[in-house]
């Protein structure tokens, strides 16, 4: 069964904007959020990750909120650039596990 | 710092045939995993290796199989091949555990 729920599948938006991408959990056991960005032609990039113990990370224009009580995260870029166009993986693991990766979502940025 | 280098890149296999694909760790990384990428179904875990032992195994078939060798090379291998095997296998290494892994550019895997 799909351990770690994404959505959307994928996303257009303008330059400037902030895309959302979202992911849902099940197993109260992970205790290592990791989103990756993926390029055509390139394996997956390490971008941001956080820890059930903080509601919030920002690096640059990546921010994750989490929300353990829902069990829930997410991805928000800022001031998105059409740079930004990838695909993107939220991913749930805790320790002597594996990751388990949601199933992408392609964001587009329109110039 | 050299990243993971995955070979081949790309190939081509007839259905029943079988394949070896080869990873090359980040140097000093001793754990290594592989993972199958297809349209829609994300990643999902084939297996990892640490210190030339499996750790932990995904939910794919016997005919997907793995071993690292003493220098924390990896290869793995898809016997009996079906059409459903074609995607995209990345091979990722970390330090220690697989708490921040690094991925290779992947093996593209046709099957026809």
């Amino acid at each position: 069964q799909q351990q770690v729920k994404q959505s959307p599948q994928s996303l257009i938006v303008q330059k400037g904007g902030i895309p959302i991408i979202n992911c849902a959990y099940e197993n109260t056991a992970f205790d290592y959020f990791p989103w990756y960005q993926q390029f055509p032609g390139k394996g997956p990039a390490l971008l941001i990750a956080i820890r059930p113990d903080v509601s919030e990370k920002k690096e640059g224009r990546f921010t994750i909120s989490f929300n353990k009580s829902a069990k829930q995260f997410s991805l928000h870029i800022m001031d998105s650039q059409p740079g930004d166009s990838a695909t993107y993986f939220c991913a749930a693991y805790y320790t002597g596990n594996q990751f388990y990766f949601g199933t992408g979502t392609s964001l587009t940025v329109i110039p | 710092k050299a990243g993971v280098t995955q070979t081949p890149r790309y190939l081509i296999k007839t259905r029943g045939q079988q394949v070896t694909l080869s990873c090359s760790p980040i140097s000093g990384h001793r754990s290594v995993s592989w993972y199958q990428q297809t349209p829609g179904q994300g990643l999902q875990f084939l297996f990892e290796y640490f210190s030339e032992t499996q750790r932990n195994k995904g939910n794919f078939p016997g005919r997907f199989s793995g071993r690292q060798f003493s220098n924390s090379r990896s290869e793995m291998n898809v016997s009996t091949l079906e059409l459903g095997d074609s995607a995209l296998y990345l091979c990722a290494s970390s330090l220690a555990g697989p708490n921040t892994i690094y991925f290779g550019e992947g093996s593209w895997l046709t099957v026809v």
